[in-house]
C-alpha cells in the first residue's frame, strides 16, 4: 500500500526558512516523479514543485522559485522541501503526492 | 498559464440525482486532466485520470468525460458520501493548475 507521510510543519516567522520531509513507502519510490501541492486555509489546491524520479528535473511555480527547493533521498525513500524567506502567503497546509496519492498533509503556519 | 475554471463553485442536491460539475481549460490539456473528491480535513482522493479513467476503487456512478476543452464530472445516484470538495486538476504542463472548486452538499 502506497503510503505518504509529511513532516516538518509547525509555526514560522516570516522571513524564516523551515524543511518539509514525506517519508514513502509501499512502493519503489526511485522510480517516481514526486510533488508538493498546497493549500491555504478554506482555500483551493495550488500546485508548488516537481521533482523527477532522480531528482535531475525540478519544476517550481514562479511564487516560490529562488526561495524553496524540492529535492529527494532515495536511498532514505523520502522527499523534502526546503523553505526559505517564509511569507504570509505561504502559510498552507502542504501536501507530499505521487500520481494521484497524497499524503496527510502538515500545516505551515507563518506568523511573528 | 492553464487556467481551470470551475463551475459550479457550490451545488446542493437530492439523494438520488444526477450531478455534472465542469472545468474549462484555457488551452488544450488533452486528456492530462483529473478530478479529485475532498472531505473536510482530509486530503484529496483521486476519483478520475485521464479526463475519463476510472481510478481503482472508486464507484462506476463517477464518470468523466471530455468536449474540446470542457471536462466534466458526473456522479449518478448521489449518496451522502458524496459529499464534499470537488478539484480539477491539469497535469499538461507546468505550472500544473486546479479548478477552483466545486462544493457539493446533499439536501
Amino acid at each position: 500500500e502506497v503510503q505518504l507521510v509529511e513532516s516538518g510543519g509547525g509555526l514560522v516567522q516570516p522571513g524564516r526558512s523551515m524543511k518539509l520531509s514525506c517519508a514513502a513507502s509501499g512502493f519503489t519510490f526511485s522510480n517516481y516523479g514526486m510533488a508538493w501541492v498546497r493549500q491555504a486555509p478554506t482555500k483551493g489546491l495550488e500546485w508548488v514543485a516537481t521533482i523527477s524520479y532522480d531528482g535531475s528535473s525540478t519544476y517550481y511555480r514562479d511564487s516560490v522559485k529562488g526561495r524553496f527547493t524540492i529535492s529527494r533521498d532515495n536511498a532514505k525513500s523520502t522527499l523534502y522541501l526546503q523553505m526559505n524567506s517564509l511569507r504570509s502567503e505561504d502559510m498552507a497546509t502542504y501536501y507530499c503526492t505521487r500520481d494521484g496519492f497524497w499524503g496527510p498533509g502538515t500545516m505551515v503556519t507563518v506568523s511573528s | 498559464d492553464i487556467q481551470m475554471t470551475q463551475s459550479p463553485s457550490s451545488m446542493s442536491a437530492s439523494l438520488g440525482d444526477t450531478v455534472t460539475i465542469n472545468c474549462l481549460a484555457s488551452q488544450d490539456i488533452g486528456n492530462y486532466l483529473s478530478w479529485y473528491q475532498q472531505k473536510p480535513g482530509k486530503s484529496p482522493k483521486l476519483m478520475i485520470y485521464g479526463a475519463t479513467n476510472l481510478e481503482d476503487g472508486v464507484p462506476s456512478r463517477f464518470s468523466g468525460s471530455r468536449s474540446g476543452s470542457d471536462y466534466s464530472l458526473t456522479i449518478n445516484s448521489l449518496g451522502y458520501d458524496d459529499e464534499g470538495i470537488y478539484h480539477c486538476h491539469q497535469y499538461y504542463e507546468y505550472p500544473w493548475t486546479f479548478g477552483g472548486g466545486t462544493k457539493l452538499e446533499l439536501k
